[in-house]
Protein backbone atom coordinates (compact mmCIF):
# COMPACT_ATOMS: atom_id res chain seq x y z
CA UNK A 1 0.00 0.00 0.00
CA UNK A 2 1.82 3.21 -1.13
CA UNK A 3 0.86 6.29 1.34
CA UNK A 4 0.34 9.85 0.73
CA UNK A 5 3.29 11.11 -0.91
CA UNK A 6 3.99 15.15 -1.39
CA UNK A 7 6.45 17.42 -4.11
CA UNK A 8 8.18 19.21 -3.29
CA UNK A 9 9.54 18.64 0.33
CA UNK A 10 10.80 22.40 0.60
CA UNK A 11 10.16 25.68 -1.08
CA UNK A 12 11.09 28.96 -0.97
CA UNK A 13 9.43 31.61 -2.81
CA UNK A 14 9.40 35.68 -2.78
CA UNK A 15 6.21 37.73 -1.89
CA UNK A 16 3.50 37.79 -5.13
CA UNK A 17 4.70 34.81 -6.67
CA UNK A 18 2.97 31.64 -7.74
CA UNK A 19 3.17 28.05 -6.40
CA UNK A 20 1.80 24.86 -7.10
CA UNK A 21 1.87 22.08 -4.51
CA UNK A 22 1.49 18.54 -5.89
CA UNK A 23 -0.12 15.30 -4.08
CA UNK A 24 -0.21 11.67 -4.83
CA UNK A 25 -3.00 10.07 -2.78
CA UNK A 26 -3.22 6.71 -0.96
CA UNK A 27 -4.02 3.87 -3.03
CA UNK A 28 -7.74 2.95 -2.98
CA UNK A 29 -8.63 6.53 -2.07
CA UNK A 30 -10.53 8.84 -4.10
CA UNK A 31 -10.16 11.83 -1.94
CA UNK A 32 -7.74 14.71 -1.54
CA UNK A 33 -7.71 17.38 1.40
CA UNK A 34 -5.23 20.24 1.90
CA UNK A 35 -4.65 21.96 5.13
CA UNK A 36 -1.96 24.72 6.60
CA UNK A 37 -0.05 24.17 9.28
CA UNK A 38 1.91 27.31 10.58
CA UNK A 39 4.03 27.14 13.47
CA UNK A 40 3.12 26.03 16.34
CA UNK A 41 -0.45 25.40 15.03
CA UNK A 42 -2.73 22.96 14.24
CA UNK A 43 -3.66 22.21 10.71
CA UNK A 44 -6.01 24.75 9.00
CA UNK A 45 -8.78 23.02 6.68
CA UNK A 46 -8.27 24.73 2.84
CA UNK A 47 -10.00 22.40 0.82
CA UNK A 48 -11.30 19.35 -0.34
CA UNK A 49 -11.73 17.66 -3.71
CA UNK A 50 -13.86 14.89 -4.18
CA UNK A 51 -14.50 13.32 -8.02
CA UNK A 52 -12.49 16.31 -9.13
CA UNK A 53 -14.38 18.83 -7.66
CA UNK A 54 -13.85 21.18 -4.76
CA UNK A 55 -16.18 19.91 -1.70
CA UNK A 56 -15.89 21.99 0.81
CA UNK A 57 -13.68 24.94 1.91
CA UNK A 58 -12.20 26.73 4.81
CA UNK A 59 -11.74 30.23 5.52
CA UNK A 60 -9.13 31.10 2.63
CA UNK A 61 -9.42 33.50 0.04
CA UNK A 62 -9.96 32.89 -3.78
CA UNK A 63 -6.55 32.65 -4.61
CA UNK A 64 -5.91 29.61 -2.49
CA UNK A 65 -7.40 27.21 -5.31
CA UNK A 66 -6.62 22.93 -6.39
CA UNK A 67 -7.84 20.72 -8.79
CA UNK A 68 -7.95 16.70 -8.89
CA UNK A 69 -6.81 14.75 -11.33
CA UNK A 70 -8.69 11.50 -12.46
CA UNK A 71 -6.16 9.95 -10.65
CA UNK A 72 -6.96 11.41 -7.61
CA UNK A 73 -3.83 12.99 -7.09
CA UNK A 74 -4.38 16.62 -6.66
CA UNK A 75 -2.90 19.82 -7.23
CA UNK A 76 -2.41 23.25 -4.38
CA UNK A 77 -1.98 26.40 -6.05
CA UNK A 78 -1.39 29.72 -4.72
CA UNK A 79 -1.09 33.04 -6.42
CA UNK A 80 -0.26 36.52 -5.08
CA UNK A 81 2.12 34.94 -2.24
CA UNK A 82 2.25 36.59 1.47
CA UNK A 83 4.67 36.34 3.77
CA UNK A 84 1.76 34.91 6.00
CA UNK A 85 1.27 32.55 3.68
CA UNK A 86 4.65 30.49 5.00
CA UNK A 87 3.75 27.03 6.35
CA UNK A 88 3.34 23.60 6.17
CA UNK A 89 1.11 22.57 3.81
CA UNK A 90 -0.18 19.12 4.23
CA UNK A 91 -2.19 17.26 1.93
CA UNK A 92 -4.34 14.32 3.39
CA UNK A 93 -6.25 11.40 1.48
CA UNK A 94 -9.25 9.58 2.66
CA UNK A 95 -12.50 7.08 0.77
CA UNK A 96 -15.16 8.39 0.77
CA UNK A 97 -17.77 5.48 0.01
CA UNK A 98 -21.63 7.19 0.11
CA UNK A 99 -22.04 9.15 3.36
CA UNK A 100 -18.86 7.18 5.24
CA UNK A 101 -15.63 8.89 5.37
CA UNK A 102 -12.57 6.97 5.97
CA UNK A 103 -10.32 8.42 8.73
CA UNK A 104 -7.76 11.12 7.01
CA UNK A 105 -4.18 10.00 6.18
CA UNK A 106 -1.43 12.77 5.73
CA UNK A 107 1.81 13.05 3.76
CA UNK A 108 4.35 14.41 4.87
CA UNK A 109 3.50 18.07 3.56
CA UNK A 110 5.66 20.74 1.79
CA UNK A 111 7.26 23.42 3.68
CA UNK A 112 6.97 26.76 1.74
CA UNK A 113 8.80 29.93 2.86
CA UNK A 114 7.73 33.31 1.50
CA UNK A 115 10.75 35.96 2.07
CA UNK B 1 -18.62 27.29 12.75
CA UNK B 2 -16.77 24.80 14.94
CA UNK B 3 -14.31 25.93 17.16
CA UNK B 4 -11.80 23.24 19.00
CA UNK B 5 -9.80 24.12 22.00
CA UNK B 6 -7.28 21.87 23.91
CA UNK B 7 -5.56 21.55 26.58
CA UNK B 8 -2.58 21.68 28.33
CA UNK B 9 -0.32 23.14 26.13
CA UNK B 10 2.41 20.90 27.38
CA UNK B 11 2.34 18.09 29.45
CA UNK B 12 5.42 16.47 30.85
CA UNK B 13 5.46 12.97 33.12
CA UNK B 14 7.28 10.52 33.92
CA UNK B 15 7.87 7.21 32.34
CA UNK B 16 5.25 4.54 33.30
CA UNK B 17 3.08 7.16 34.16
CA UNK B 18 -0.06 8.05 32.20
CA UNK B 19 -1.04 11.19 30.70
CA UNK B 20 -4.39 13.00 29.82
CA UNK B 21 -4.83 15.17 27.35
CA UNK B 22 -8.55 17.24 27.13
CA UNK B 23 -10.68 18.91 24.21
CA UNK B 24 -13.57 20.53 24.26
CA UNK B 25 -15.48 21.15 20.67
CA UNK B 26 -18.78 24.18 20.24
CA UNK B 27 -20.35 22.44 17.61
CA UNK B 28 -23.01 20.29 18.89
CA UNK B 29 -23.50 18.05 14.81
CA UNK B 30 -19.74 17.40 15.22
CA UNK B 31 -19.78 13.16 15.56
CA UNK B 32 -15.84 12.28 13.97
CA UNK B 33 -13.54 12.61 16.85
CA UNK B 34 -9.92 11.64 15.88
CA UNK B 35 -6.54 12.27 17.66
CA UNK B 36 -3.44 12.36 15.53
CA UNK B 37 0.48 12.54 16.24
CA UNK B 38 3.08 14.43 15.07
CA UNK B 39 6.65 14.36 15.68
CA UNK B 40 9.22 17.03 14.78
CA UNK B 41 9.25 17.48 10.66
CA UNK B 42 6.81 14.68 10.48
CA UNK B 43 3.60 14.03 8.81
CA UNK B 44 0.54 14.15 11.58
CA UNK B 45 -0.15 10.49 11.68
CA UNK B 46 -3.59 9.24 12.99
CA UNK B 47 -3.72 7.34 16.60
CA UNK B 48 -6.77 6.43 17.26
CA UNK B 49 -10.75 8.16 16.52
CA UNK B 50 -14.02 8.01 17.57
CA UNK B 51 -17.64 8.17 16.45
CA UNK B 52 -20.31 9.84 18.18
CA UNK B 53 -22.23 7.01 18.72
CA UNK B 54 -19.51 5.50 21.24
CA UNK B 55 -18.17 6.70 24.46
CA UNK B 56 -15.13 4.93 24.58
CA UNK B 57 -12.74 3.47 22.53
CA UNK B 58 -9.33 1.81 23.22
CA UNK B 59 -6.12 0.42 21.54
CA UNK B 60 -3.62 -1.41 23.77
CA UNK B 61 -1.93 1.72 25.78
CA UNK B 62 -4.41 4.45 23.95
CA UNK B 63 -7.79 5.13 24.78
CA UNK B 64 -10.77 8.02 24.30
CA UNK B 65 -13.30 8.89 25.71
CA UNK B 66 -16.45 11.18 24.72
CA UNK B 67 -18.97 12.90 26.59
CA UNK B 68 -21.28 14.17 23.96
CA UNK B 69 -23.11 16.03 26.71
CA UNK B 70 -20.48 18.08 28.04
CA UNK B 71 -19.15 18.30 24.49
CA UNK B 72 -15.39 17.45 25.22
CA UNK B 73 -13.05 14.03 24.62
CA UNK B 74 -9.97 13.41 25.98
CA UNK B 75 -6.97 11.08 24.93
CA UNK B 76 -5.53 8.91 27.55
CA UNK B 77 -1.90 7.38 27.51
CA UNK B 78 -1.16 4.69 29.69
CA UNK B 79 2.17 2.99 30.62
CA UNK B 80 3.84 6.00 28.67
CA UNK B 81 7.07 5.24 26.86
CA UNK B 82 10.43 8.06 25.72
CA UNK B 83 8.90 7.66 22.48
CA UNK B 84 5.45 8.86 23.01
CA UNK B 85 7.06 11.93 23.31
CA UNK B 86 5.39 14.32 20.12
CA UNK B 87 2.93 16.89 19.52
CA UNK B 88 -0.95 15.99 20.22
CA UNK B 89 -3.46 16.93 17.80
CA UNK B 90 -7.52 16.57 18.79
CA UNK B 91 -9.79 17.43 16.11
CA UNK B 92 -13.75 17.19 15.39
CA UNK B 93 -15.85 17.43 12.48
CA UNK B 94 -19.07 17.13 11.34
CA UNK B 95 -18.59 15.46 8.46
CA UNK B 96 -17.48 12.07 9.09
CA UNK B 97 -13.77 12.95 8.33
CA UNK B 98 -14.27 15.60 6.34
CA UNK B 99 -13.24 19.02 7.04
CA UNK B 100 -11.57 18.40 10.05
CA UNK B 101 -11.33 21.07 12.94
CA UNK B 102 -7.69 20.62 14.68
CA UNK B 103 -7.11 21.92 18.19
CA UNK B 104 -3.88 23.89 18.94
CA UNK B 105 -1.54 20.41 19.92
CA UNK B 106 -0.28 19.75 23.50
CA UNK B 107 3.43 18.59 23.76
CA UNK B 108 4.10 15.90 25.58
CA UNK B 109 7.47 15.26 26.83
CA UNK B 110 7.98 11.78 28.75
CA UNK B 111 10.82 11.96 31.20
CA UNK B 112 12.96 8.65 31.41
Amino acid sequence: ETGVTQSPTHLIKTRGQQVTLRCSSQSGHNTVSWYQQALGQGPQFIFQYYREEENGRGNFPPRFSGLQFPNYSSELNVNALELDDSALYLCASSSRQGSYNSPLHFGNGTRLTVT
Amino acid sequence: GENVEQHPSTLSVQEGDSAVIKCTYSDSASNYFPWYKQELGKRPQLIIDIRSNVGEKKDQRIAVTLNKTAKHFSLHITETQPEDSAVYFCAASSQGAQKLVFGQGTRLTINP
